[in-house]
């Protein structure tokens, strides 16, 4: 089955700054990478999708980066605000009936 | 867009009993919803698949007759924790799709405590 790993952890970066979150995943079959944000004890929310289609996407300071050949995405926050602070997952499916695999999630901390 | 509901969205109860979680796809129809659950500053791990009128498939490592899905209807799963002991604390989250495939969206999470 499908493994994603996510790297870093945990990410400190200055307000203004840019953050930069990458993913790898294992199977060839995936085709849809979304990235969550997650806030203490609250679900998931969508920020940005990338399909195996595209090589990369952007909304407004949010991009995301795909490599299908080298199997791996890349969420870019550019001009980082303190709200931005959150855990970030990326995750990884095929096109069938198969659920979302998340990455490990990185801790994402904007200093004022 | 889409929205699924969870209900409780906190729940405490004594080691040894029984809690049944309820998750609802309020204005689509989720052929298959998802269990999730995610332990403290960790991720989302996935217990569970159910499609609506089938037995659930359950991943790895997750024991069936403890985390009873049903999935009844088009609207509505719930997953049941059976003779809840202290380590099923955690974070249940549910998620719902729609028919042929798409974005997932998810519950807002029951935080359920074992004493």
């Amino acid at each position: 089955g499908e493994n994603v790993e996510q790297h870093p952890s945990t990410l400190s970066v200055q307000e203004g700054d840019s953050a930069v979150i990458k993913c790898t995943y294992s199977d060839s079959a995936s085709n849809y990478f979304p990235w969550y944000k997650q806030e203490l004890g609250k679900r998931p929310q969508l920020i940005i999708d990338i399909r195996s289609n595209v090589g990369e996407k952007k909304d407004q300071r949010i991009a995301v980066t795909l490599n299908k050949t080298a199997k791996h995405f890349s969420l870019h926050i550019t001009e980082t605000q303190p709200e931005d602070s959150a855990v970030y997952f990326c995750a990884a499916r095929d096109s069938g009936n198969t659920p979302l695999v998340f990455g490990k999630g990185t801790r994402l901390s904007v200093i004022a | 867009g889409a929205v699924v509901s969870q209900h409780p969205s906190r729940v405490i109860c004594k080691s040894g009993t029984s809690v049944k979680i309820e998750c609802r796809s309020l204005d689509f129809q989720a052929t298959t919803m998802f269990w999730y659950r995610q332990f403290p500053k960790q991720s989302l791990m996935l217990m569970a698949t159910s499609n609506e009128g089938s037995k659930a498939t359950y991943e790895q490592g997750v024991e069936k007759d403890k985390f009873l899905i049903n999935h009844a209807s088009l609207t509505l799963s719930t997953l049941t924790v059976t003779s809840a002991h202290p380590e099923d604390s955690s974070f249940y989250i549910c998620s719902a799709r729609e028919a042929g495939g798409g974005e997932q969206y998810f519950g807002p999470g029951t935080r359920l405590t074992v004493t």
